[in-house]
């Protein structure tokens, strides 16, 4: 069965403090694998999209890496404006797009 | 160029009674998606459209149904709500660029509906 597994739960960082999250997944057949920020109130907004082991993406102080099992989300020097729920979710090959979530970090960046 | 828009934001309803969400794709896209997320959890498929026909359906009870209209607008349609279909849901469009399409899904910022 398709799974997507976050961790942590919930982070809390001081501003600067860079860290990383993880996303573990089990799919047969990864179409791709897709990172969203999620604000209270607000629905997901993208961030990325990576097709395949080794690949990298980055976006400002953001970057998304993926492993056969793993995908992480490495946040450097954050500002309290990244707080937010970031959700990771896996495609499967097949007829559809449809999107497997996992449940989310929710990341708080104190001043 | 305005993105997904869902409505209504909010809705009340009480047990037994149906309601219908709307939602309008992002411009040049002509696939939608539902999905339900309930508190502290990610969103959960419900099902998708294109060219007006349900083409994948996650694990919801037939009391969800939905529609496409020609414009890719999209209805989401449940009956007999229970309180259990108190939840965030969310609508989400894409572009199908061919059978192996990895355009992103883009999100509307959902319709809050509360059972009582």
């Amino acid at each position: 069965e398709d799974q997507v597994t976050q961790s942590p739960e919930a982070l809390r960082l001081q501003e600067g403090e860079s860290s990383s999250l993880n996303c573990s997944y089990t799919v047969s057949g990864l179409r791709g694998l897709f990172w969203y920020r999620q604000d209270p109130g607000k629905g997901p907004e993208f961030l990325f999209t990576l097709y395949s082991a080794g690949e990298e993406k980055e976006k400002e102080r953001l970057k998304a890496t993926l492993t056969k099992k793993e995908s992480f989300l490495h946040i450097t020097a954050p500002k309290p404006e990244d707080s937010a729920t970031y959700l990771c979710a896996v495609a499967r090959r097949g007829a559809t797009n449809k999107l497997i979530f996992g449940t989310g970090t929710l990341l708080a960046v104190q001043p | 160029d305005a993105g997904v828009t869902q409505s209504p934001t909010h809705l009340i309803k009480t047990r037994g009674q149906q309601v219908t969400l709307r939602c309008s794709p992002k411009s040049g896209h002509d696939t939608v998606s539902w999905y339900q997320q309930a508190l502290g959890q990610g969103p959960q498929f419900i099902f998708q459209y294109y060219e007006e026909e349900e083409r994948q359906r996650g694990n919801f009870p037939d009391r969800f149904s939905g529609h496409q209209f020609p414009n890719y607008s999209s209805e989401l349609n449940v009956n007999a709500l229970l309180l259990g279909d108190s939840a965030l849901y969310l609508c989400a469009s894409s572009h199908n660029d061919g059978r192996y399409s990895n355009q992103p899904q883009h999100f509307g910022d959902g319709t809050r509906l509360s059972i009582l």
